[in-house]
């Protein structure tokens, strides 16, 4: 079964600086899809990023990129310019392309954006 | 479109009373799922639809019923409420399990308390 891990249960960054979640998981497919969700207080999830396995390069968007590293089964989510508004929970999920199967989720990072 | 929606937000239920939570999309998703978020453990499946009369069981889904009757509308009942099912459940959909369509849309979230 895979699994996904985050080994950071909370993580604090500077306004303005830059901030690494870290997100692991273990998978013996070679096709599948990588995710980050960000939760507020809200509770809402809602998508950060994604990345296909198949894709080399990195997934970006704007001020949110990971580091996708296959080999070593890492997806770690680099935050720039961090902005107070993404003081949230960042869940990693996992998702295999072998039919029709569900997200698998890490337990979670919280992030606190110190002004 | 209004994404996903769950009713009800909030609901406080005693031991042993049932109790259904509704979830409907729009966006004409084949797949469907429940999760239940508790504190340090990330969200965890219950029950995933990946059509119109098909259902099937995630990774905790004892105590918890569904049905999928139309493409639409997922609801997932409780059958005897117990403490242990405390939690907030996020309902999602997405339109299958293929390459260029994945990304699952989540609900506003259900806050469930049983005394």
């Amino acid at each position: 079964a895979q699994t996904v891990t985050q080994s950071q249960p909370e993580m604090s960054v500077q306004e303005a600086e830059t901030v690494t979640l870290s997100c692991t998981y273990d998978t013996s497919e070679s096709d599948y899809y990588l995710f980050w969700y960000k939760q507020p207080p809200s509770r809402q999830m809602i998508l950060v990023i994604r990345q296909e396995a198949y894709k080399q390069q990195n997934a970006t968007e704007n001020r949110f990129s990971v580091n996708f590293q296959k080999a070593a089964k890492s997806f770690s989510l680099k935050i720039s310019d961090s902005q107070l508004g993404d003081a949230a929970m960042y869940f990693c999920a996992y998702r295999g392309n072998s039919g029709n199967t569900p997200l698998v989720f890490g337990k979670g990072t919280r992030l606190s954006v110190i002004a | 479109n209004a994404g996903v929606t769950q009713t009800p937000k909030f609901q406080v239920l005693k031991t042993g009373q049932s109790m259904t939570l509704q979830c409907a999309q729009d966006m004409n998703h084949e797949y469907m799922s429940w999760y239940r978020q508790d504190p340090g453990m990330g969200l965890r499946l219950i029950h995933y639809s990946v059509g119109a009369g098909i259902t099937d069981q995630g990774e905790v889904p004892n105590g918890y019923n569904v049905s999928r009757s139309t493409t639409e509308d997922f609801p997932l009942r409780l059958l005897s409420a117990a403490p242990s099912q405390t939690s907030v459940y996020f309902c999602a959909s997405s339109y299958s399990g293929f390459r260029d369509t994945d990304t699952q849309y989540f609900g506003p979230g259900t806050r469930l308390t049983v005394l």
